[in-house]
């Protein structure tokens, strides 16, 4: 069975602060996506990376693919509060046609 | 386009009862999956479908059955409700099983 583990499971940091996101697993993917979800909301998507060792940025976030592809990571840059909200990594696992998402990261930004 | 909509919005249902949660997309999207989401926690996949005809179980389908006999439908049974199904579940649906996932706004289900 295919995991995607996250760390850390909660993050309460300061308006301004760094923080740094990581999507683990023991298996190889093909590609992983990260999403955001906002209380009452389903997921939305931020990224896709695709290559081992990818660097993608979106203002002032960075997600970043192992060069193995079994793990990832989504740095923050000068948080702010409209950052907070539960962020998932997902992708579709290998063999199947599942597509399952992480256990997920909650962060709160206080201003 | 709606995009993914679901109904209910929120349900609650007595120990034994049944129901449907209903999911469909005009996006003409092949792959829909089904998910509950526990408090503070990430997505389990209950079932999935790759097009009309075609579902398979996820990683918790215990308790659930599927069925997909159109392209832009695709509902969920809970046979037997028990308190442990309480949760929010969220339809989604995407071009294929590798692509990005797009979202009902989810149905909030209390099981008493």
């Amino acid at each position: 069975t295919q995991l995607l583990e996250q760390s850390p499971q909660f993050l309460s940091i300061q308006e301004g602060e760094n923080l740094t996101v990581y999507c683990n697993s023991s298996s190889v993917f093909s590609s992983l996506q990260w999403y955001r979800q906002e209380p009452g909301e389903g997921p939305v998507l931020l990224v896709t990376v695709v290559t081992g060792g990818e660097v993608k940025k979106l203002k002032r976030l960075t997600f970043q693919f192992g060069d193995a592809r079994k793990d990832s990571s989504l740095h923050i840059t000068a948080a702010q509060p409209g950052d907070t909200g539960l962020y998932l990594c997902a992708g579709p696992t290998s063999g199947t046609y599942k597509y399952i998402f992480g256990t997920g990261t909650r962060l709160k930004v206080l201003a | 386009n709606a995009g993914v909509t679901q109904t209910p919005k929120f349900q609650v249902l007595k120990t034994g009862q049944s129901m449907t949660l209903q999911c469909a997309q005009d996006m003409n999207h092949e792959y829909m999956s089904w998910y509950r989401q526990d408090p503070g926690m990430g997505l389990r996949l209950i079932h999935y479908s790759v097009g009309a005809g075609i579902t398979d179980q996820g990683e918790v389908p215990n308790g659930y059955n599927v069925s997909r006999s159109t392209t832009e439908d695709f509902p969920l049974r809970l046979l037997s409700a028990a308190p442990s199904q309480t949760s929010v579940y969220f339809c989604a649906s995407s071009r294929t099983s590798i692509d990005e996932q797009f979202f009902g706004p989810g149905t909030r289900l209390t099981v008493l």
